[in-house]
Protein backbone atom coordinates (compact mmCIF):
# COMPACT_ATOMS: atom_id res chain seq x y z
CA UNK A 1 0.00 0.00 0.00
CA UNK A 2 0.81 3.87 0.13
CA UNK A 3 3.20 4.82 2.65
CA UNK A 4 3.84 8.35 4.03
CA UNK A 5 7.28 9.46 5.45
CA UNK A 6 7.04 12.32 7.42
CA UNK A 7 9.77 14.22 9.19
CA UNK A 8 11.01 15.06 11.41
CA UNK A 9 9.02 12.98 13.90
CA UNK A 10 9.56 15.50 16.59
CA UNK A 11 11.22 18.67 17.24
CA UNK A 12 11.69 21.25 20.33
CA UNK A 13 11.42 24.57 19.41
CA UNK A 14 11.69 28.58 21.50
CA UNK A 15 8.87 30.38 21.01
CA UNK A 16 8.70 32.63 18.46
CA UNK A 17 10.91 30.58 16.26
CA UNK A 18 9.45 29.25 12.77
CA UNK A 19 9.58 25.29 11.96
CA UNK A 20 8.83 23.07 8.78
CA UNK A 21 8.26 19.43 8.56
CA UNK A 22 7.77 17.37 5.47
CA UNK A 23 6.17 14.77 3.91
CA UNK A 24 7.35 12.44 1.24
CA UNK A 25 5.02 10.03 -0.54
CA UNK A 26 6.15 6.57 -2.42
CA UNK A 27 3.80 7.23 -5.03
CA UNK A 28 1.67 10.18 -6.39
CA UNK A 29 -1.06 12.28 -3.98
CA UNK A 30 -4.50 13.58 -5.48
CA UNK A 31 -4.29 15.61 -2.14
CA UNK A 32 -2.39 16.94 0.31
CA UNK A 33 -3.99 17.14 4.27
CA UNK A 34 -2.58 18.52 7.39
CA UNK A 35 -3.90 18.01 10.79
CA UNK A 36 -3.32 19.06 14.11
CA UNK A 37 -3.78 16.59 17.09
CA UNK A 38 -4.33 18.33 20.44
CA UNK A 39 -2.94 16.49 23.57
CA UNK A 40 -5.99 14.15 24.56
CA UNK A 41 -8.17 15.43 21.53
CA UNK A 42 -8.98 13.60 17.57
CA UNK A 43 -6.85 14.97 14.68
CA UNK A 44 -8.01 18.36 13.42
CA UNK A 45 -7.58 19.24 9.68
CA UNK A 46 -5.74 22.64 9.33
CA UNK A 47 -4.92 22.86 5.29
CA UNK A 48 -6.05 20.76 2.42
CA UNK A 49 -4.22 20.62 -1.17
CA UNK A 50 -5.73 20.09 -4.06
CA UNK A 51 -3.02 20.80 -6.79
CA UNK A 52 0.24 20.38 -7.82
CA UNK A 53 2.21 23.46 -6.49
CA UNK A 54 -0.34 24.91 -4.77
CA UNK A 55 0.72 27.27 -1.75
CA UNK A 56 -2.33 27.57 0.50
CA UNK A 57 -1.60 29.22 3.89
CA UNK A 58 -4.10 29.59 7.24
CA UNK A 59 -3.23 32.16 10.08
CA UNK A 60 0.45 31.66 10.75
CA UNK A 61 0.52 28.37 8.92
CA UNK A 62 1.65 28.05 5.31
CA UNK A 63 1.40 24.28 3.64
CA UNK A 64 2.78 23.66 0.12
CA UNK A 65 1.91 20.72 -2.64
CA UNK A 66 5.15 19.66 -4.21
CA UNK A 67 5.42 19.59 -8.04
CA UNK A 68 5.87 16.11 -8.27
CA UNK A 69 3.00 15.29 -6.41
CA UNK A 70 5.38 12.73 -3.97
CA UNK A 71 5.78 15.18 -1.29
CA UNK A 72 3.92 18.46 1.04
CA UNK A 73 5.32 20.93 3.15
CA UNK A 74 4.12 22.26 6.08
CA UNK A 75 5.59 25.81 7.76
CA UNK A 76 4.91 27.42 11.06
CA UNK A 77 5.75 31.01 11.39
CA UNK A 78 6.63 32.42 14.76
CA UNK A 79 5.50 29.89 16.81
CA UNK A 80 3.76 30.25 19.90
CA UNK A 81 2.94 27.86 23.16
CA UNK A 82 -0.68 26.19 21.85
CA UNK A 83 1.09 25.07 18.48
CA UNK A 84 2.36 22.09 20.54
CA UNK A 85 0.78 18.67 19.68
CA UNK A 86 0.97 16.24 16.72
CA UNK A 87 1.22 17.04 13.17
CA UNK A 88 0.08 14.49 10.26
CA UNK A 89 -0.01 14.71 7.16
CA UNK A 90 -2.21 12.42 4.72
CA UNK A 91 -4.08 11.39 1.48
CA UNK A 92 -6.32 9.09 0.08
CA UNK A 93 -4.95 5.95 -0.86
CA UNK A 94 -4.70 4.75 -4.70
CA UNK A 95 -8.59 4.35 -5.58
CA UNK A 96 -10.06 7.48 -4.16
CA UNK A 97 -11.15 9.00 -0.84
CA UNK A 98 -12.82 5.78 0.52
CA UNK A 99 -9.29 5.45 2.11
CA UNK A 100 -6.94 8.26 3.91
CA UNK A 101 -3.38 7.35 4.67
CA UNK A 102 -1.80 9.12 7.62
CA UNK A 103 2.30 9.78 7.95
CA UNK A 104 3.51 8.36 11.11
CA UNK A 105 3.35 12.70 12.57
CA UNK A 106 5.69 14.82 14.19
CA UNK A 107 5.34 15.71 17.50
CA UNK A 108 6.26 19.61 18.44
CA UNK A 109 6.82 20.98 21.33
CA UNK A 110 7.14 24.80 22.24
CA UNK A 111 9.56 26.13 24.90
CA UNK A 112 8.06 29.66 26.33
CA UNK B 1 -24.57 18.88 20.49
CA UNK B 2 -24.09 17.77 16.88
CA UNK B 3 -20.62 15.85 16.06
CA UNK B 4 -19.12 12.44 16.68
CA UNK B 5 -18.98 10.86 20.00
CA UNK B 6 -17.05 7.74 21.58
CA UNK B 7 -18.05 5.66 23.86
CA UNK B 8 -16.35 4.63 26.39
CA UNK B 9 -13.81 7.19 26.64
CA UNK B 10 -11.23 5.20 29.02
CA UNK B 11 -11.59 1.15 29.57
CA UNK B 12 -9.55 -1.20 31.18
CA UNK B 13 -9.95 -4.99 30.26
CA UNK B 14 -8.54 -8.50 30.81
CA UNK B 15 -6.99 -10.79 27.62
CA UNK B 16 -9.31 -12.78 25.86
CA UNK B 17 -12.40 -10.53 26.94
CA UNK B 18 -14.84 -9.21 24.24
CA UNK B 19 -14.58 -5.28 24.24
CA UNK B 20 -17.09 -3.15 22.05
CA UNK B 21 -16.01 0.48 21.36
CA UNK B 22 -19.10 3.09 20.22
CA UNK B 23 -18.85 5.90 17.56
CA UNK B 24 -22.10 7.69 16.94
CA UNK B 25 -22.45 10.96 14.63
CA UNK B 26 -25.54 13.47 13.80
CA UNK B 27 -24.07 14.70 10.81
CA UNK B 28 -25.50 11.95 8.44
CA UNK B 29 -21.96 11.18 6.99
CA UNK B 30 -21.98 8.13 4.48
CA UNK B 31 -18.35 7.56 5.37
CA UNK B 32 -16.89 6.12 8.77
CA UNK B 33 -13.79 5.35 9.59
CA UNK B 34 -11.96 3.54 12.78
CA UNK B 35 -8.06 3.93 13.29
CA UNK B 36 -5.45 2.85 15.74
CA UNK B 37 -3.12 5.71 17.01
CA UNK B 38 0.18 3.69 18.64
CA UNK B 39 3.52 5.36 19.41
CA UNK B 40 5.96 4.97 15.96
CA UNK B 41 2.39 4.15 13.82
CA UNK B 42 0.64 7.34 13.47
CA UNK B 43 -2.97 6.17 13.04
CA UNK B 44 -3.67 3.12 10.94
CA UNK B 45 -6.83 2.33 9.09
CA UNK B 46 -8.72 -0.78 11.09
CA UNK B 47 -12.03 -0.20 8.95
CA UNK B 48 -14.30 1.91 7.29
CA UNK B 49 -17.68 2.04 5.85
CA UNK B 50 -19.21 3.65 2.77
CA UNK B 51 -22.48 3.41 3.93
CA UNK B 52 -25.03 1.67 6.10
CA UNK B 53 -24.92 -1.92 5.40
CA UNK B 54 -21.57 -1.76 3.82
CA UNK B 55 -17.46 -2.53 5.32
CA UNK B 56 -14.39 -3.02 4.47
CA UNK B 57 -11.08 -3.66 6.22
CA UNK B 58 -8.65 -0.94 5.91
CA UNK B 59 -5.05 -1.51 6.80
CA UNK B 60 -5.04 -3.50 10.16
CA UNK B 61 -8.28 -5.27 10.74
CA UNK B 62 -7.10 -8.65 12.21
CA UNK B 63 -8.75 -9.38 15.15
CA UNK B 64 -11.55 -6.73 14.95
CA UNK B 65 -15.27 -6.92 13.61
CA UNK B 66 -17.32 -3.93 12.86
CA UNK B 67 -20.89 -3.78 11.82
CA UNK B 68 -23.30 -0.40 10.80
CA UNK B 69 -27.02 -1.19 10.65
CA UNK B 70 -27.50 2.61 11.12
CA UNK B 71 -26.02 5.55 9.38
CA UNK B 72 -25.04 7.15 12.59
CA UNK B 73 -23.31 4.33 14.32
CA UNK B 74 -20.35 1.90 13.41
CA UNK B 75 -19.01 0.19 16.61
CA UNK B 76 -16.20 -1.59 16.70
CA UNK B 77 -15.53 -5.17 18.65
CA UNK B 78 -12.65 -6.55 19.51
CA UNK B 79 -13.77 -9.93 20.00
CA UNK B 80 -11.00 -11.54 22.28
CA UNK B 81 -9.17 -8.78 23.54
CA UNK B 82 -5.20 -9.38 23.44
CA UNK B 83 -2.11 -6.90 24.19
CA UNK B 84 -1.30 -5.98 21.21
CA UNK B 85 -4.46 -3.90 20.94
CA UNK B 86 -3.50 -1.63 23.46
CA UNK B 87 -4.42 1.59 21.73
CA UNK B 88 -5.85 4.35 21.40
CA UNK B 89 -9.04 4.42 19.01
CA UNK B 90 -10.40 6.88 16.95
CA UNK B 91 -13.61 7.10 15.29
CA UNK B 92 -13.89 9.69 12.50
CA UNK B 93 -16.96 10.55 9.79
CA UNK B 94 -16.49 12.17 5.97
CA UNK B 95 -19.26 13.32 3.57
CA UNK B 96 -19.55 11.99 0.51
CA UNK B 97 -17.78 14.46 -2.56
CA UNK B 98 -13.96 14.61 -2.93
CA UNK B 99 -12.67 16.42 0.38
CA UNK B 100 -11.00 13.48 2.07
CA UNK B 101 -11.87 15.83 5.26
CA UNK B 102 -12.67 13.79 7.91
CA UNK B 103 -13.80 14.79 11.39
CA UNK B 104 -12.70 12.67 14.49
CA UNK B 105 -14.29 12.06 17.80
CA UNK B 106 -11.69 12.25 20.97
CA UNK B 107 -10.66 8.93 20.62
CA UNK B 108 -11.21 6.13 23.14
CA UNK B 109 -8.18 4.83 25.39
CA UNK B 110 -8.41 0.83 25.46
CA UNK B 111 -6.06 -1.10 27.82
CA UNK B 112 -5.52 -4.67 28.17
CA UNK B 113 -4.23 -6.77 30.54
Amino acid sequence: GQQLNQSPQSMFIQEGEDVSMNCTSSSIFNTWLWYKQDPGEGPVLLIALYKAGELTSNGRLTAQFGITRKDSFLNISASIPSDVGIYFCAGPSSGGYQKVTFGIGTKLQVIP
Amino acid sequence: DAGITQSPRYKITETGRQVTLMCHQTWSHSYMFWYRQDLGHGLRLIYYSAAADITDKGEVPDGYVVSRSKTENFPLTLESATRSQTSVYFCASRRTGNTGELFFGEGSRLTVL
